[in-house]
């Protein structure tokens, strides 16, 4: 695997389920973030890991909840989601955090019923 | 005011032209500077960034930088259909947070 994967790459939860994104980086960065993409709005940063450290969360409500166990992987935990939490939902990896280049994951498309 | 400004589009333009994408960002002390590529239903992926003003050239790419007039922008020469995409402009704000501020997008169509 190179780059940066994430699982699944397509989810259908109903609200009351409780789900897990999972994100993978093989670049051995030290930061490591989410996005959410809506339709016709701009990327959201959710949160921001550093060397498993968050440092940034965006008022996210806590119906997403991250977890960072080591800088190589990032989970989204998702529980009693709404149906506006459908979206794009992005893992990205930097070599640190402020000012560097960011790569992207396939991301997960998330529908929730 | 948006923190991240880009025209919508669609901005055609034929095979071959040059493409001219702008950006502008209102955060004045912002350092880092991104274009990012999306294609429909797929997640962006990085053109190139630039940091110091001027420009800067990479293939067919060029990034240009003012940080006077705070404005970005990103040409494409020789575009191809394969071009046809939407192009994120993201910036990193020297405001002490780790965010970056993506705008929304210009959707290029590059017509064969």
């Amino acid at each position: 695997e190179t780059g940066v994967t994430q699982t699944p790459r397509h989810l259908v939860m109903g609200m009351t389920n409780k789900k897990s994104l999972k994100c993978e980086q093989h670049l051995g960065h030290n930061a490591m973030y989410w996005y959410k993409q809506s339709a016709k709005k701009p990327l959201e940063l959710m949160f921001v890991y550093s060397l498993e450290e968050r440092v940034e969360n965006n008022s996210v409500p806590s119906r997403f909840s991250p977890e960072c166990p080591n800088s190589s992987h990032l989970f989204l935990h998702l529980h009693t989601l709404q149906p506006e939490d459908s979206a794009l939902y992005l893992c990205a990896s930097s070599q640190e955090v402020r000012g560097y280049e960011q790569y992207f994951g396939p991301g997960t498309r998330l529908t929730v019923t | 005011q948006k923190e991240v400004e880009q025209n919508s589009g669609p901005l055609s333009v034929p095979e071959g032209a040059i493409a001219s994408l702008n950006c502008t960002y209102s955060d004045r002390g912002s350092q880092s500077f991104f274009w990012y590529r999306q294609y429909s239903g797929k997640s962006p992926e990085l053109i190139m960034s630039i940091y110091s003003n001027g420009d800067k050239e990479d293939g067919r790419f060029t990034a240009q930088l003012n940080k006077a007039s705070q404005y970005v922008s990103l040409l494409i020469r020789d575009s191809q259909p394969s071009d046809s995409a939407t192009y994120l402009c993201a910036v990193n704000p020297d405001s002490g947070t780790y965010k970056y501020i993506f705008g929304t997008g210009t959707r290029l169509k590059v017509l064969a």
